[in-house]
């Protein structure tokens, strides 16, 4: 069985300052892993997936995410965050046609 | 090229009435998800068309849901009758390619239900 265990449920920051955002999962089979974000009154939208190959991940707006494979982890990282970045974060990890969500992470870029 | 668009965006009803959902994927997806976000908790997955075939319908709470796909286009969640435990988001996603497990997924706005 799959799961993702998002252990940050918010995460306040100022403007400019470095963020990180954790995520682990667990799995019996290799799984793919991905980061979306939900701006408000929009649909969720990829930022970064991890296939294969090279660890770290870079994805859209400067956010990028390392996949550690002996710690089931996939954190997501940026470092100068932006009052636009304000927005929830999932991580999810995909095993045959189903998507496991972790219960996602408020970012409040703080002025 | 038009995202995936979900409508209405809010329903408000009554325990006992029938809500149905409605899902456009991105042109030419043959791949179709609907998934469920309880307020505070995951996104968790309902089920997957392929096309206008049911692939895996194994995460449908039970036989009050009902989903179709007419024409292998858009799609339809029912449901009937709706209870206070159906409260959430309700999230569509389409992708293109047959699934291999790290095709990327589009999603919808969402549609927001609360069933008072």
């Amino acid at each position: 069985a799959q799961s993702v265990t998002q252990l940050d449920s918010q995460v306040p920051v100022f403007e400019e300052a470095p963020v990180e955002l954790r995520c682990n999962y667990s799995s019996s089979v290799s799984v793919y892993l991905f980061w979306y974000v939900q701006y408000p009154n929009q649909g969720l939208q990829l930022l970064l997936k991890y296939l294969s190959g090279s660890t770290l991940v870079k994805g859209i707006n400067g956010f990028e995410a390392e996949f550690n494979k002996s710690q089931t982890s996939f954190h997501l990282r940026k470092p100068s965050v932006h009052i636009s970045d304000t927005a929830e974060y999932f991580c999810a990890v995909s095993a045959g046609n189903q998507f496991y969500f972790g219960t996602g992470t408020s970012l409040t870029v703080i002025p | 090229e038009a995202g995936v668009t979900q409508f209405p965006s809010h329903s408000v009803i009554e325990k006992g009435q029938t809500v149905t959902l409605r899902c456009d994927p991105i042109s030419g997806h043959d791949n179709l998800y609907w998934y469920r976000r309880v307020m505070g908790k995951e996104i968790k997955f309902l089920l997957h068309f392929v096309k206008e075939s049911k692939q895996d319908e194994s995460g449908m709470p039970n036989n009050r849901f009902l989903a179709e796909r007419t024409g292998g286009t858009y799609s339809t969640l029912k449901v009937q009758p709706a209870e206070l435990e159906d409260s959430g988001v309700y999230f569509c996603a389409s992708s293109p390619l047959i699934w291999a497990g790290g095709d990327t997924q589009y999603f919808g706005p969402g549609t927001r239900l609360t069933v008072l």
